[in-house]
């Protein structure tokens, strides 16, 4: 039973367009959110997050949007650039839980087109 | 900038062996997580620490897989006997997670073939 689902294994988007990726959850008890991305070879790398009590967040090109109500949340890249191409993967947490355990989604590969 | 140091990087080695990844997580971080990642399943957790007590490792095979945390700057996992479908990248991860700072850190995995 997976708890976080990225439904899209790939995306593919020109150089200076927006990136959208998608991330949907059903454990209703998850309140913090993560995005990570991986370049092959290396290790998922911590980008940006969100807390349930707000529905948006942003640092720089990114911005990540969170719906509670649909258990859904986005990210969106804007420019993109080549060097965003990577697998990105949603994370979820549930704090009340006391573990700060990260449920992960399988990842979507983004490819930026130049 | 400081990192989590994992070793082997890569790990080829046959069926029914014993297979030992370690990890250094960054000094000073409490938490440490163990990942597996494989093309079906996606990032797996499979064991946890907190201030070097296991917390959680029921997404380990428990008859195969053993998780240790011998002091704060070593991290083990151990596979007795190895079997192909334990080859994956394992990762470790450590971070602060009380200080509401989930951004953990990964090591760059260790990538294990089992033939």
């Amino acid at each position: 039973d997976q708890q976080v689902k990225q439904n899209s294994p790939s995306l593919s988007v020109q150089e200076g367009r927006i990136s959208i990726l998608n991330c949907d959850y059903t454990n209703s008890m998850f309140d913090y959110f993560l995005w990570y991305k991986k370049y092959p070879a290396e290790g998922p790398t911590f980008l940006i997050s969100i807390s349930s009590i707000k529905d948006k967040n942003e640092d720089g090109r990114f911005t990540v949007f969170l719906n509670k109500s649909a258990k859904h949340l986005s990210l969106h890249i804007v420019p993109s650039q080549p060097g965003d191409s990577a697998v990105y993967f949603c994370a979820a947490s549930d704090s009340g839980a006391g573990s700060y355990q990260l449920t992960f989604g399988k990842g979507t590969k983004l490819s930026v087109i130049p | 900038d400081a990192r989590v140091t994992q070793t082997p990087r890569h790990k080829v080695t046959e069926m029914g062996q014993e297979v030992t990844m370690r990890c250094q997580p960054i000094l000073g971080h409490n938490t440490v997580f163990w990942y597996r990642q494989t093309m079906m399943q996606g990032l797996e957790l499979l064991a946890y620490f907190r201030n070097r007590a296991p917390l959680d490792d029921s997404g380990m095979p428990k008859d195969r897989f053993s998780a240790e945390m011998p002091d704060a700057t070593l991290a083990t996992l151990k596979i007795q006997p190895s079997e192909p479908r334990d080859s994956a990248v394992y990762f470790c991860a450590s971070g602060l997670p009380l200080t509401r700072s989930y951004g953990y850190t990964f090591g760059s995995g260790t990538r294990l073939t089992v033939v």
